[in-house]
């Protein structure tokens, strides 16, 4: 049973599309994020949730818009693809901020 | 505000060879340090962690690092690396006291040489 499981796991669509991206937890954690990995493996966080409340946003463009039902998911909705937006996106989960996260398995994201 | 600096964005290293990956921080406050590995087409996934206690953490798989925090750093060092090693190894960094977020360094690539 997969602790944070993400959908899909590749995604390719053209520019302009709208897409959107589903992260699941089953660790009971109140804590969520989405981070975005770049082809140079650099890892740079986009969003974090708590208790189902943003907490951060790392001047993200507004075309990316994150959702979270409930504390279990954090979906995230991009509009407008670009082919810059074309990277490795992974949902990680931690009991707190500051505690250790647990990460996904991703989701490659290529824009055409 | 934490950062965490690692100067070796890839680092070969013959089999059954010793390594250290080194990871710097900084922070006005005292910090958690984790490392975490990164196989070829997979997520992040903990390696090991200081939170508090003694300054040497071990790994299930034959890694350690220490917490120095003189020097402020928290290398990463394994006697004998296996071809089975190879991956991207990244050093993070929070703030104790807060609920703030945790942040990366820019990874180190580890490359077996058979």
């Amino acid at each position: 049973d997969t602790a944070v499981s993400q959908t899909p796991k590749y995604l390719v669509t053209q520019m302009g599309n709208d897409k959107s991206i589903k992260c699941e937890q089953n660790l009971g954690h109140d804590t969520m994020y989405w981070y975005k990995q770049d082809s140079k493996k650099f890892l740079k966080i986009m969003f974090s949730y708590n208790n189902k409340e943003l907490i951060i946003n790392e001047t993200v463009p507004n075309r990316f818009s994150p959702k979270s039902p409930d504390k279990a998911h954090l979906n995230l909705h991009i509009n407008s693809l670009e082919l810059g937006d074309s990277a490795v996106y992974f949902c990680a989960t931690a009991g707190r901020p500051n505690t250790e996260a647990f990460f996904g398995q991703g989701t490659r994201l290529t824009v055409v | 505000a934490q950062s965490v600096t690692q100067l070796d964005s890839q680092v070969p290293v013959f089999e059954e060879a010793p390594v250290e990956l080194r990871c710097n921080y900084s922070s006005s406050v005292s910090v958690y340090l984790f490392w975490y590995v990164q196989y070829p087409n997979q997520g992040l996934q903990l390696l090991l962690k200081y939170l508090s206690g003694s300054t040497l953490v071990e790994s299930i798989n034959g890694f350690e690092a220490e917490f120095n925090k003189s020097q402020t750093s928290f290398h990463l060092r394994k006697p004998s690396v296996h071809i089975s090693d190879t991956a991207e190894y990244f050093c993070a960094v929070s703030a104790k006291n807060r609920d703030d977020k945790i942040i990366f360094g820019k990874g180190t690539r580890l490359h077996i040489l058979p």
